[in-house]
């Protein structure tokens, strides 16, 4: 059973566009939320994170959207760069449980 | 060190023959994760640690996966009597306690022909 479900799975965005990315959980005792980035041939990188008292959180150009009642969070990346070309990774979990991830979403970022 | 150290990066086993992992957590974090990525995409969670103790092993294929994280050694990871279905990265991470940011190695290739 898929917990986490992630979409789109690849995405091409224009250098200074905005890059979204959805996920969907259904296991309502997830409380932490972490978006991952992941270059080939390296591990995942966190990113932002969000837990579920809070419906939106900014960093830089990175922002997670929570929306607790549809169980569903998003990743969206402002001015998108080449160099955010990578595959990027939401997940979910209980406090101090194992992570459990969606299936990827491949971004490239056309100069 | 502020990185984790996995090692090999790539190993090469044929089918039946054992594999062992090895992974240096971050010094001063407590719980130690094992994860398997196959395809580039889908992980699965294997095991992890909180110090030498197993945390949680729900995500363990146990006839023939073994982990082990004892003090002052590096972290491992044997498969006994590799399959094809074994081949994927494998992901060590650690973190510092629980809600803690986890911070992943780069992983060891393993192909198992």
């Amino acid at each position: 059973q898929q917990q986490v479900k992630q979409s789109p799975q690849s995405l091409i965005v224009q250098k200074g566009g905005i890059s979204i990315i959805n996920c969907a959980y259904e296991n309502t005792a997830f409380d932490y939320f972490p978006w991952y980035q992941q270059f080939p041939g390296k591990g995942p990188a966190l990113l932002i994170a969000i837990r579920p008292d809070v419906s939106e959180k900014k960093e830089g150009r990175f922002t997670i959207s929570f929306n607790k009642s549809a169980k569903q969070f998003s990743l969206h990346i402002m001015d998108s760069q080449p160099g955010d070309s990578a595959t990027y990774f939401c997940a979910a979990s209980k406090t101090a449980r194992q992570l459990t991830f969606g299936s990827g979403t491949q971004l490239t970022v056309l100069p | 060190g502020e990185e984790v150290a996995q090692t090999p990066k790539h190993l090469v086993r044929g089918e039946g023959q054992k594999a062992k992992l090895y992974c240096a957590p971050i010094k001063g974090h407590s719980y130690v994760f094992w994860y398997q990525q196959v395809l580039k995409n889908e992980f699965k969670f294997l095991i992890s640690f909180q110090n030498e103790n197993v945390f949680d092993e729900t995500g363990m294929p146990k006839e023939r996966f073994s982990a082990k994280c004892l003090p002052n050694s590096p972290c491992s990871l044997e498969i006994q009597a590799t399959k094809l279905e074994d081949s994927a990265v494998y992901f060590c991470a650690s973190s510092r306690g629980t809600g803690e940011k986890l911070f992943f190695g780069s992983g060891t290739q393993l192909s198992v022909l």
